[in-house]
């Protein structure tokens, strides 16, 4: 069974650009969350989505949105990129929607760098 | 929100020896603690997690004891083996309402051979 498959692994961005992440989940998981890895805060919740709907968010800016497809594909999108952005990006998925007790499954994180 | 505290922020130990690292939180309706593992360059990985209505768990080299009247859980690690270097996060939450998960700032374990 495949894990959770993130892409790029790698970008390096200029400030004041966009990017977007794309994760696709475990086959058959429809919940989709997104975090914040740096070495200064740790892990932070971004927002998860289930069954295209966002079902909670974390508290960062509105320059970060996210949504999710009909397959469960999920994106994020960091627009007007600033240096603090710089980080490990990781999506997780889960069978249920995330209030359920239940493992998440880790992809592998996408490393932004902005200059 | 949740607060969520970690001890050790580092542990260094010798192959062979036992690691404790302790996870206290705030909310007392949270239910479901979970640690997970996370080696360099990968993402964090579920290696063993206990319900608010069982104490103890054991996998092989891995427990997690739960203490919900202190609000505190531990990872326990025995007989440690370097390839049990990694950071080890904790992430306890409530099922059910609003989820906002809070992990905490993590445990850099390290096993020298």
């Amino acid at each position: 069974k495949a894990g959770v498959t993130q892409t790029p692994r790698y970008l390096i961005k200029t400030r004041g650009q966009q990017v977007t992440l794309s994760c696709s989940p475990i086959s058959g998981h429809r919940s989709v969350s997104w975090y914040q890895q740096t070495p200064g805060q740790g892990l932070q919740f971004l927002f998860e989505y289930f069954s295209e709907t966002q079902r909670n968010k974390g508290n960062f800016p509105g320059r970060f949105s996210g949504r999710q497809f009909s397959n469960s594909r999920s994106e994020m999108n960091v627009s007007t990129l600033e240096l603090g952005d710089s980080a490990l990006y990781l999506c997780a998925s889960s069978l249920g929607p995330a209030q359920a007790p239940g493992e998440l499954f880790f992809g592998e994180g996408s490393r932004l760098t902005v200059l | 929100g949740e607060n969520v505290e970690q001890h050790p922020s580092t542990l260094s130990v010798q192959e062979g020896d036992s690691a404790v690292i302790k996870c206290t939180y705030s909310d007392s309706a949270s239910n479901y603690f979970p640690w997970y593992k996370q080696e360099l360059g990968k993402g964090p990985q579920l290696i063993i997690d206990i319900r608010s209505n069982v104490g103890e768990k054991k996998d092989q080299r891995i427990a997690v004891t739960l203490n919900k009247t202190a609000k505190h859980f531990s990872l326990h690690i025995t007989e440690t083996q370097p390839e049990d270097s990694a950071v080890y996060f904790c992430a306890p939450r409530e099922s059910g309402g609003s989820y906002i998960p809070t992990f905490g700032r993590g445990t850099s374990l390290i096993v020298h051979p």
